[in-house]
């Protein structure tokens, strides 16, 4: 039951330039993260925004939150080939006392040198 | 610095044994989580614990087992492995209230043959 859904599936972009990469999903949420994967090992924390938030912003990381679209995207700016990585959007529920995040499939990241 | 390890890197099992993926987090999180990662399908919940001694099934429980007799400990189980349980699989923690941040262990490449 995967509710975020990301896009593209893959990005390959010049070192320098800025990532965008965009995640949609289907129910109300508590907050959206993104989170990094590089090749072979485990999710790593990237990010988070709260539902009653619209944007936020960490080092290089841009994140925003459209709630009326159910969308959200996140951008990489001055990307660097050590960005190379997949990364995962994933929603927490607003309802209840559930407190799993349900992922994406992931966006494929690739900054060539 | 918080940790979540996992018992083995890389692991090759024959058809029909009996397999313990081992997980432990320093965090004193109650929620624990496995996940299996498989290529063009994302991260897919096998099961979570949200207490000791507590369980609930994921999205595909079928074939697995857990136990989780001590807080920091979540133990993933293979009853009798077959060819397609080979696979990554990650282990995660959270605490039990939002934002429900979760924290990955650097994963398990199992190899069912």
């Amino acid at each position: 039951s995967q509710q975020g859904e990301e896009d593209p599936q893959a990005l390959s972009i010049q070192e320098g330039e800025n990532a965008t990469m965009n995640c949609s999903y289907k129910t109300s949420i508590n907050n959206l993260q993104w989170y990094r994967q590089n090749s072979g090992r485990g999710l790593v924390h990237l990010i988070l925004i709260r539902s009653n938030e619209r944007e936020k912003h960490s080092g290089r990381l841009r994140v925003t939150l459209d709630t009326s679209k159910k969308s959200s995207s996140l951008l990489i700016t001055a990307s660097r080939a050590a960005d190379t990585a997949s990364y995962f959007c994933a929603t927490a529920s607003q309802t209840g006392a559930n407190s799993k995040l349900t992922f994406g499939k992931g966006i494929t990241l690739s900054v060539r040198p | 610095d918080v940790k979540v390890t996992q018992s083995s890197r890389y692991l090759v099992k024959r058809t029909g044994e009996k397999v313990f993926l081992e997980c432990v987090q320093d965090m004193d999180h109650e929620n624990m989580f496995w996940y299996r990662q498989d290529p063009g399908l994302g991260l897919r919940l096998i099961y979570f614990s949200y207490d000791v001694k507590m369980k609930e099934k994921g999205d595909i429980p079928e074939g697995y087992s857990v136990s989780r007799e001590k807080k920091e400990r979540f133990s993933l189980i293979l009853e009798s492995a077959s060819t397609n349980q080979t696979s990554m699989y990650l282990c995660a923690s959270s605490a039990s209230s939002p934002p429900y941040e979760q924290y990955f262990g650097p994963g398990t490449r199992l190899t069912v043959t």
